[in-house]
């Protein structure tokens, strides 16, 4: 079975600071990774995908993940914090093989706060 | 627009009165989902579906029930609510390729 961790349930930086999430993923398969974002009272919107092109992801709002299988972790992050970057922030796994990969799986959610 | 839409938006309902959220598509994806988030366990997936008539168990499906006789339509049915099924629910569609999905905007349920 697939699972995700994310570490900090909640995450507070300075605006312009680095932002930092961290997500470790366990799978018996190589995994296809998600980032998602939930700002308050809205869906989840796709921030970036990792699907074994490159290591290096790179999403919108400036936010980037690096895929390490060493470490078996996707960590998001963000040179320079914005205060528009509140939010809740998810990691997923995919399902592999058959229905399955109709299946995500997440994390439990990082929630950034960011101060002037 | 290229969007995943619910309704209702909210509902206030009462324990053991059968209600059904909508769900719908308009990207003519194959995969379809349900999720109900809770504060600290992020959003965990309810049911699935492949395509017309093929349907799984997600990770609580316990309560719940969905058919799938359109390729767009994704119901989510409660027979007999319980307290313990207020919730925020998601539905999410994705197609082939890397099956990222894509999200509506919530259903916020109270059952008292």
């Amino acid at each position: 079975a697939q699972s995700v961790t994310q570490l900090g349930s909640h995450v507070s930086v300075s605006e312009g600071a680095l932002v930092l999430l961290r997500c470790n993923y366990s799978s018996s398969v190589p995994p296809y990774l998600f980032w998602y974002v939930q700002y308050p009272n809205q869906g989840l919107q796709l921030l970036l995908k990792y699907t074994s092109a490159a290591t290096l992801v790179k999403g919108i709002n400036g936010f980037e993940a690096e895929f390490k299988k060493s470490e078996t972790s996707f960590h998001l992050t963000k040179p320079s914090a914005h205060m528009s970057d509140a939010a809740e922030y998810f990691c997923a796994v995919r399902g592999f093989g058959g229905t399955s990969y109709g299946k995500l799986t997440f994390g439990q959610g990082t929630i950034l706060t960011v101060h002037p | 627009e290229a969007q995943v839409t619910q309704n209702p938006r909210y509902l206030i309902t009462v324990t053991g009165k059968k209600l059904t959220v909508t769900c719908s598509q308009n990207m003519n994806h194959e995969y379809m989902s349900w999720y109900r988030q809770d504060p600290g366990l992020g959003l965990r997936q309810i049911y699935y579906s492949m395509n017309v008539e093929v349907t799984d168990k997600g990770d609580v499906p316990e309560g719940y029930k969905v058919s799938r006789k359109e390729k767009r339509n994704f119901p989510l049915i409660l027979e007999s609510p319980s307290p313990n099924q207020t919730s925020l629910y998601f539905c999410a569609s994705s197609g082939q390729g890397y099956y990222e999905q894509y999200f509506g905007p919530g259903t916020r349920l109270t059952v008292t």
